[in-house]
């Protein structure tokens, strides 16, 4: 069974530190990669997406693959109070199928 | 302008009673989703749909059902509802491509199923 896995937390960092976000998978054929953000009580929102090994940046986000690890991190500096959320890590296996697997989701705090 | 959207927000119901939730998507995509996201924030896919093909997730009770009237609806009916089946359902889309921002999922809203 392909898993993805994530540390539940939370995770609480200060405000205007770099949260470190940590997401491992099982499949070693996994293509996409995909880093979403919930709110509590709303509804994901994709933050990144990266195909390739290496870093990604968009703005304050970076997202860093490491297929021979088998692990997908999300950096966010300069992390605000509004930052507080869950993220899901996302996995597109391989094999064909375009439905991608769902880690469990961190909990983020940035306190004040 | 709401991409995906779903009613009702909100569903509380008794133990055995049939129900329905409803998903509509304007953005054009092929590719339709609905997600149970339990009280651990596990987000679980049920099913998913296109216009060629419909993938079940094989732990998902077969009291559960998608319904496409067209490919920007995908209804999801609940028949014999159980105590279990509380959670949020998530409805969502995307392009459907298997690379590039055909990929992306867009979540609607959620809906909050409480059975008594």
């Amino acid at each position: 069974q392909k898993e993805v896995e994530q540390n539940s937390g939370p995770l609480s960092v200060p405000e205007g530190a770099i949260a470190s976000l940590n997401c491992t998978y099982s499949d070693r054929g996994s293509q996409s990669f995909f880093w979403y953000r919930q709110y509590s009580g709303k509804s994901p929102e994709l933050i990144m997406f990266i195909y390739s090994n290496g870093d990604k940046e968009d703005g304050r986000f970076t997202a860093q693959l490491n297929k021979a690890s088998q692990y997908v991190s999300l950096l966010i500096r300069d992390s605000q109070p509004s930052d507080s959320a869950t993220y899901l890590c996302a996995v597109r296996s391989s094999g064909g199928s375009y439905i991608p697997t769902f880690g469990r989701g961190t909990s983020l705090i940035v306190h004040p | 302008d709401t991409a995906v959207s779903q009613t009702p927000k909100y569903l509380v119901t008794q133990m055995g009673n049939d129900k329905s939730i409803k998903c509509e998507q304007n953005l054009g995509h092929d590719t339709m989703y609905w997600y149970k996201q339990d009280s651990k924030k596990f987000l679980k896919i049920m099913f998913s749909y296109n216009n060629k093909e419909l993938i079940i997730n094989e732990t998902v009770p077969n009291r559960f059902s998608p319904k496409s009237p067209d490919k920007a609806h995908l209804n999801l009916h609940i028949n014999s509802l159980e105590l279990g089946d509380s959670a949020v359902y998530f409805c969502a889309s995307s392009q459907g491509g298997l690379a590039g921002t055909g990929e992306t999922q867009y979540f609607g809203p959620g809906t909050r199923l409480l059975v008594l």
